[in-house]
C-alpha cells in the first residue's frame, strides 16, 4: 500500500497567515492527489484534486501543487472558518490511503 | 445539489450483519462511480470500497474484502453496503461519496455518514 505522511500533525496560526501543509507518498503517484476538508462532527469536504483543481465552489484561498512523492496545500490568508483538519489522499493505486491528518488551529 | 442521504447504520454485535443504504438525487447516478469510506472514532480516514457505474467493477479494502459487499440499483439511485461478520474494529462512521466526473477513482461529494457501532 502506498503511505501518505502529512506534516505537521497539528500548527497553529493568526488570521491572515499564509499556511502550508506537506503530505508525501511512499511512492510516486503522479497527480492523482486530492485534499479533504474536515470540521468537527462533519462529513469531510473536497477541496482539491489532481493535486492542484480547486473542486466547484472551494475559495480561491486554497491551493494545491506537487507531483510524484512531495505535495502541498497552502491556504493564502488564514480566516476562522478555516479551522479544521486537513487530510490528503493518494488515488494513483487501489487500495486508495489517506494521510494522518493536519489540525489547523486559530492562535 | 447534489444530495446523498445515507442510512443503515446502528449498534449490532460481534458476528453480525448490517447494510448501509445511500440515496442519491442531483446528478447522474447511473454514469457515476461510487465509493464506501469509514473513520473509527479520532482516527484517520479509510477507504472501504468502490464500485463503477454500471456495478460491473468492485474493489474493497483487504480489512474487509470476503465480508463486506458493494452493490448499487441505478433505477433506483441507491448504494448498498452489505456488511457481514462484524468486528469490534469495524466500528466507525461510514461516508458514501460520489466519484468525480473527471476520474473515477477521484472523490467529490460526501453523504452525511452513518455511525456503525460493533458492539456486545
Amino acid at each position: 500500500d502506498v503511505q501518505m505522511t502529512q506534516s505537521p500533525s497539528s500548527l497553529s496560526a493568526s488570521v491572515g497567515d499564509r499556511v502550508t501543509i506537506s503530505c508525501r507518498a511512499s511512492q510516486g503517484v503522479g497527480n492523482y492527489l486530492a485534499w479533504f476538508q474536515q470540521k468537527p462532527g462533519r462529513a469531510p469536504k473536497s477541496l482539491i484534486y489532481a493535486a492542484s483543481s480547486l473542486h466547484s465552489g472551494v475559495p480561491s484561498k486554497f491551493s494545491g501543487s506537487g507531483s510524484g512523492t512531495h505535495f502541498t496545500l497552502t491556504i493564502s490568508s488564514l480566516q476562522p472558518e478555516d479551522s479544521a483538519t486537513y487530510y490528503c489522499q493518494q488515488y494513483n493505486t487501489y487500495p486508495l490511503t489517506f494521510g494522518g491528518g493536519t489540525k489547523v488551529e486559530i492562535k | 445539489d447534489v444530495q446523498l442521504g445515507q442510512s443503515g447504520g446502528g449498534l449490532v454485535q460481534p458476528g453480525g450483519s448490517l447494510r448501509l443504504s445511500c440515496s442519491a438525487s442531483g446528478f447522474t447516478f447511473d454514469t457515476s462511480a461510487m465509493h464506501w469510506v469509514r473513520q473509527a472514532p479520532g482516527k484517520r480516514l479509510e477507504y472501504v470500497s468502490t464500485i463503477s457505474s454500471n456495478g460491473g467493477l468492485t474493489y474493497y479494502a483487504d480489512s474487509v474484502k470476503g465480508r463486506f459487499t458493494i452493490s448499487r440499483d441505478n433505477s433506483k439511485r441507491m448504494l448498498f453496503l452489505q456488511m457481514n461478520s462484524l468486528r469490534r474494529e469495524d466500528t466507525a462512521v461510514y461516508y458514501c461519496v460520489k466519484a468525480h466526473y473527471s476520474n473515477f477513482d477521484a472523490f467529490d461529494m460526501w453523504g452525511q455518514g452513518t455511525m456503525v457501532t460493533v458492539s456486545s
